[in-house]
């Protein structure tokens, strides 16, 4: 069924470093994938996004990589700031299906300064 | 820019009443989301409209109904609250024909309802 979930659910890095956020989905039929960033009272603000027919894409200091084999995304984030301290939830979508976004679990980044 | 507005941003009830939030799409939006997010917990997809109808629908309950204006402002009415309603609820906007390779979605900042 439609489910996306995260391997970790928290990841602590200091000030520079880079992060590397993962995310598993289960559903072969998805071919689109958003990462959200979530800071505490606020509403999901998009970082990046990829379609299923490619396998990376670049933004301003993050990375999105697609392993469609074995149902991987990750979020890489370069020269990680306090700024990048919030919840990161990847989410789902099935082109030419329903509209919905699912949501997996979050992961929460915290950057030690 | 213009941003999703949501009202109210917090919201106390007790139990068994109702309540209603209200969500303001971007200018010349014209898909709108409902999400409900638990404590610590992912947001789940409730209902959508585009062009004032229904277009999708998930885990919303018998007791929510929903509806999109002609003003394509959305509002999300919830009776019989329980406490397990409790929740920050989203909307978002988006603009279908735009919802090509960058299909955003633009999340409000959301209404905080406290169930009591």
């Amino acid at each position: 069924g439609e489910s996306v979930g995260l391997h970790l659910p928290t990841l602590s890095v200091q000030e520079g470093d880079n992060s590397i956020i993962n995310c598993a989905y289960s559903n072969s039929a998805s071919d689109y994938f958003i990462w959200y960033k979530q800071e505490s009272g606020k509403g999901p603000q998009f970082i990046i996004d990829i379609r299923s027919n490619m396998d990376k894409r670049q933004g301003q200091r993050v990375t999105v990589l697609l392993n469609k084999t074995v149902k991987h995304l990750s979020l890489q984030i370069a020269a990680t700031q306090p700024g990048d301290s919030a919840v990161y939830f990847c989410a789902e979508n099935i082109r030419g299906g329903s509209e919905k976004l699912v949501f997996g679990k979050g992961t929460k980044l915290t950057v030690n300064p | 820019a213009a941003g999703v507005i949501q009202s109210p941003r917090h919201l106390i009830k007790e139990k068994r009443e109702t309540a209603t939030l209200k969500c303001y799409p971007i200018p010349r939006h014209d898909t709108v989301y409902w999400y409900q997010q638990g404590p610590g917990q992912d947001p789940q997809f409730l209902i959508s409209f585009y062009e004032k109808m229904q277009s999708d629908k998930g885990s919303i309950p018998d007791r929510f109904s929903a509806q999109q204006f002609s003003d394509y402002h959305s509002e999300l009415n919830m009776s019989s609250l329980e406490l397990g309603d409790s929740a920050l609820y989203f909307c978002a906007s988006s603009l279908r024909e735009f919802r090509g390779p960058s299909g955003e979605l633009f999340f409000g900042e959301g209404s905080r309802l406290t169930v009591l």
